[in-house]
Protein backbone atom coordinates (compact mmCIF):
# COMPACT_ATOMS: atom_id res chain seq x y z
CA UNK A 1 0.00 0.00 0.00
CA UNK A 2 0.88 3.30 -0.66
CA UNK A 3 2.35 6.08 2.00
CA UNK A 4 3.63 9.75 2.57
CA UNK A 5 5.47 10.55 5.40
CA UNK A 6 6.28 14.13 5.90
CA UNK A 7 9.02 14.01 9.02
CA UNK A 8 7.78 17.88 10.20
CA UNK A 9 5.27 18.07 12.20
CA UNK A 10 5.58 22.31 11.96
CA UNK A 11 9.02 24.66 10.87
CA UNK A 12 9.56 28.33 11.87
CA UNK A 13 11.01 30.03 9.45
CA UNK A 14 11.91 34.00 8.96
CA UNK A 15 11.03 36.14 6.10
CA UNK A 16 13.10 35.92 3.45
CA UNK A 17 15.04 32.55 4.63
CA UNK A 18 15.05 29.67 2.27
CA UNK A 19 12.79 26.45 3.12
CA UNK A 20 12.50 23.28 2.21
CA UNK A 21 9.49 20.53 3.53
CA UNK A 22 10.41 17.03 3.53
CA UNK A 23 8.20 14.31 1.90
CA UNK A 24 9.20 10.28 1.61
CA UNK A 25 6.52 8.22 -0.18
CA UNK A 26 6.23 4.15 -0.83
CA UNK A 27 5.18 2.92 -3.81
CA UNK A 28 5.06 0.30 -6.09
CA UNK A 29 5.50 1.85 -9.18
CA UNK A 30 6.74 5.13 -10.52
CA UNK A 31 4.48 7.51 -8.55
CA UNK A 32 2.66 10.65 -9.27
CA UNK A 33 3.31 13.19 -6.81
CA UNK A 34 1.55 16.10 -5.68
CA UNK A 35 2.24 19.30 -3.22
CA UNK A 36 -1.04 20.88 -1.94
CA UNK A 37 -1.36 23.62 0.43
CA UNK A 38 -3.51 24.82 2.72
CA UNK A 39 -4.55 28.07 4.37
CA UNK A 40 -6.26 28.37 7.70
CA UNK A 41 -10.32 27.77 7.36
CA UNK A 42 -9.48 27.34 3.52
CA UNK A 43 -9.30 24.01 0.98
CA UNK A 44 -6.16 22.69 -0.69
CA UNK A 45 -4.72 24.27 -3.22
CA UNK A 46 -2.62 22.34 -5.77
CA UNK A 47 0.96 23.58 -5.59
CA UNK A 48 3.02 21.43 -8.05
CA UNK A 49 2.90 17.84 -9.54
CA UNK A 50 5.21 15.42 -10.71
CA UNK A 51 3.87 13.04 -13.40
CA UNK A 52 7.02 11.94 -15.33
CA UNK A 53 10.00 13.74 -16.96
CA UNK A 54 12.21 16.17 -15.45
CA UNK A 55 12.90 15.22 -11.96
CA UNK A 56 12.87 19.14 -11.07
CA UNK A 57 9.49 20.33 -11.48
CA UNK A 58 8.37 24.21 -10.98
CA UNK A 59 4.62 25.26 -9.01
CA UNK A 60 3.17 28.90 -8.13
CA UNK A 61 3.85 30.92 -5.95
CA UNK A 62 7.75 30.60 -6.26
CA UNK A 63 7.40 26.73 -5.35
CA UNK A 64 9.66 23.77 -6.67
CA UNK A 65 10.26 20.38 -5.77
CA UNK A 66 12.72 17.68 -6.98
CA UNK A 67 11.72 13.87 -6.99
CA UNK A 68 14.57 12.19 -6.29
CA UNK A 69 13.65 7.99 -6.50
CA UNK A 70 17.04 6.52 -4.58
CA UNK A 71 15.65 8.59 -1.48
CA UNK A 72 12.01 8.30 -2.04
CA UNK A 73 11.57 12.13 -1.69
CA UNK A 74 9.63 14.67 -3.28
CA UNK A 75 11.08 17.99 -1.36
CA UNK A 76 9.25 21.18 -1.41
CA UNK A 77 11.37 24.34 -1.53
CA UNK A 78 11.52 28.00 -1.43
CA UNK A 79 14.34 29.99 -2.18
CA UNK A 80 12.94 33.13 -0.48
CA UNK A 81 10.03 32.60 2.24
CA UNK A 82 6.97 35.61 2.70
CA UNK A 83 4.60 36.04 5.59
CA UNK A 84 1.87 35.00 3.21
CA UNK A 85 3.59 31.65 2.68
CA UNK A 86 2.71 30.42 6.24
CA UNK A 87 -0.01 27.69 6.08
CA UNK A 88 0.00 24.23 6.30
CA UNK A 89 1.50 21.80 3.28
CA UNK A 90 0.49 18.37 2.14
CA UNK A 91 2.48 16.06 0.03
CA UNK A 92 0.41 13.02 -1.75
CA UNK A 93 1.07 10.57 -3.76
CA UNK A 94 -1.53 9.54 -6.35
CA UNK A 95 -2.61 5.95 -7.38
CA UNK A 96 -2.42 5.02 -11.07
CA UNK A 97 -3.54 1.97 -10.81
CA UNK A 98 -6.26 0.32 -12.66
CA UNK A 99 -9.14 0.06 -10.05
CA UNK A 100 -7.88 2.79 -7.57
CA UNK A 101 -8.95 6.08 -10.10
CA UNK A 102 -6.23 8.14 -8.93
CA UNK A 103 -7.06 8.44 -5.39
CA UNK A 104 -4.92 10.53 -3.22
CA UNK A 105 -2.57 8.94 -0.07
CA UNK A 106 -1.59 12.65 1.97
CA UNK A 107 1.07 13.16 4.13
CA UNK A 108 0.20 14.16 7.59
CA UNK A 109 1.14 17.83 7.05
CA UNK A 110 3.98 20.55 7.80
CA UNK A 111 2.46 23.58 9.68
CA UNK A 112 4.87 26.34 8.34
CA UNK A 113 5.30 29.42 10.24
CA UNK A 114 6.71 32.76 9.20
CA UNK A 115 8.44 35.03 11.34
CA UNK A 116 8.47 38.67 10.20
CA UNK B 1 -16.53 31.00 -11.08
CA UNK B 2 -16.11 28.49 -8.26
CA UNK B 3 -15.00 24.77 -9.64
CA UNK B 4 -15.61 22.95 -7.13
CA UNK B 5 -18.48 23.72 -4.78
CA UNK B 6 -19.38 22.56 -1.18
CA UNK B 7 -22.54 23.39 0.78
CA UNK B 8 -22.84 24.02 3.84
CA UNK B 9 -19.97 25.44 4.98
CA UNK B 10 -20.53 24.88 8.43
CA UNK B 11 -22.48 22.83 9.87
CA UNK B 12 -23.73 21.98 13.46
CA UNK B 13 -26.05 19.18 14.66
CA UNK B 14 -26.58 16.91 17.64
CA UNK B 15 -25.89 13.05 18.16
CA UNK B 16 -28.45 10.61 16.41
CA UNK B 17 -29.59 12.98 13.85
CA UNK B 18 -29.11 11.98 9.53
CA UNK B 19 -27.26 15.35 7.44
CA UNK B 20 -26.27 15.67 4.13
CA UNK B 21 -23.18 17.29 2.32
CA UNK B 22 -23.54 18.73 -1.42
CA UNK B 23 -20.68 18.43 -3.90
CA UNK B 24 -21.06 20.69 -7.17
CA UNK B 25 -17.97 20.80 -9.75
CA UNK B 26 -17.82 22.72 -13.25
CA UNK B 27 -14.69 21.58 -14.61
CA UNK B 28 -16.65 18.58 -16.68
CA UNK B 29 -14.30 16.06 -14.91
CA UNK B 30 -15.87 12.39 -14.67
CA UNK B 31 -14.17 11.43 -11.23
CA UNK B 32 -15.47 13.00 -7.95
CA UNK B 33 -14.02 12.28 -4.10
CA UNK B 34 -14.57 12.73 -0.88
CA UNK B 35 -12.36 13.03 1.49
CA UNK B 36 -12.32 13.54 5.28
CA UNK B 37 -9.81 15.68 7.56
CA UNK B 38 -9.87 14.63 11.36
CA UNK B 39 -8.66 17.17 14.07
CA UNK B 40 -5.25 16.19 13.71
CA UNK B 41 -5.43 17.02 9.97
CA UNK B 42 -4.94 13.95 8.53
CA UNK B 43 -6.30 13.66 4.84
CA UNK B 44 -8.21 10.17 4.07
CA UNK B 45 -9.97 9.36 1.30
CA UNK B 46 -13.52 8.01 2.15
CA UNK B 47 -15.36 7.80 -1.64
CA UNK B 48 -14.60 8.07 -5.32
CA UNK B 49 -17.50 8.22 -8.31
CA UNK B 50 -16.52 7.83 -12.01
CA UNK B 51 -19.13 8.91 -14.27
CA UNK B 52 -21.97 8.18 -11.45
CA UNK B 53 -20.26 4.90 -10.34
CA UNK B 54 -18.79 4.51 -7.32
CA UNK B 55 -15.74 2.79 -7.72
CA UNK B 56 -13.22 3.60 -4.05
CA UNK B 57 -14.98 2.62 -1.01
CA UNK B 58 -12.42 3.15 1.95
CA UNK B 59 -13.55 1.25 4.45
CA UNK B 60 -16.30 3.63 5.82
CA UNK B 61 -19.53 2.99 7.92
CA UNK B 62 -22.38 2.03 6.27
CA UNK B 63 -24.24 5.14 8.04
CA UNK B 64 -22.07 7.07 5.12
CA UNK B 65 -23.41 7.09 1.66
CA UNK B 66 -22.78 8.91 -1.48
CA UNK B 67 -25.11 9.48 -3.85
CA UNK B 68 -24.19 10.59 -7.70
CA UNK B 69 -27.17 12.11 -9.48
CA UNK B 70 -25.18 13.06 -12.80
CA UNK B 71 -21.31 13.74 -13.46
CA UNK B 72 -21.08 17.07 -11.67
CA UNK B 73 -22.47 16.73 -8.58
CA UNK B 74 -21.60 13.94 -5.29
CA UNK B 75 -23.73 14.53 -2.45
CA UNK B 76 -22.59 12.72 1.15
CA UNK B 77 -25.31 11.69 3.26
CA UNK B 78 -24.69 10.80 6.92
CA UNK B 79 -26.94 8.68 9.42
CA UNK B 80 -27.25 8.50 12.52
CA UNK B 81 -24.25 11.01 12.93
CA UNK B 82 -21.93 10.51 16.14
CA UNK B 83 -19.46 12.24 17.90
CA UNK B 84 -16.44 11.19 15.78
CA UNK B 85 -18.06 12.23 12.25
CA UNK B 86 -16.91 15.46 13.90
CA UNK B 87 -14.40 16.61 10.62
CA UNK B 88 -13.80 18.16 7.58
CA UNK B 89 -15.14 17.14 4.62
CA UNK B 90 -13.62 17.83 1.49
CA UNK B 91 -14.87 17.53 -2.16
CA UNK B 92 -12.54 16.90 -5.24
CA UNK B 93 -12.85 16.40 -8.78
CA UNK B 94 -10.45 15.05 -10.83
CA UNK B 95 -9.77 13.02 -13.78
CA UNK B 96 -9.84 9.42 -13.69
CA UNK B 97 -5.85 7.32 -13.56
CA UNK B 98 -4.91 9.53 -11.03
CA UNK B 99 -2.65 11.37 -13.69
CA UNK B 100 -4.91 14.78 -13.68
CA UNK B 101 -4.96 17.03 -10.91
CA UNK B 102 -7.90 16.96 -8.35
CA UNK B 103 -9.00 20.49 -7.69
CA UNK B 104 -10.95 20.87 -4.29
CA UNK B 105 -13.60 22.36 -2.75
CA UNK B 106 -13.42 24.98 0.17
CA UNK B 107 -14.81 21.74 2.76
CA UNK B 108 -17.52 21.56 4.94
CA UNK B 109 -17.08 21.77 9.05
CA UNK B 110 -19.42 19.33 10.66
CA UNK B 111 -19.43 19.47 14.38
CA UNK B 112 -21.43 17.09 16.13
CA UNK B 113 -22.42 17.90 19.66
Amino acid sequence: AQSVTQPDIHITVSEGASLELRCNYSYGATPYLFWYVQSPGQGLQLLLKYFSGDTLVQGIKGFEAEFKRSQSSFNLRKPSVHWSDAAEYFCAVGDAGGTSYGKLTFGQGTILTVHP
Amino acid sequence: DTAVSQTPKYLVTQMGNDKSIKCEQNLGHDTMYWYKQDSKKFLKIMFSYNNKELIINETVPNRFSPKSPDKAHLNLHINSLELGDSAVYFCAAGVAGGRGTQYFGPGTRLLVL
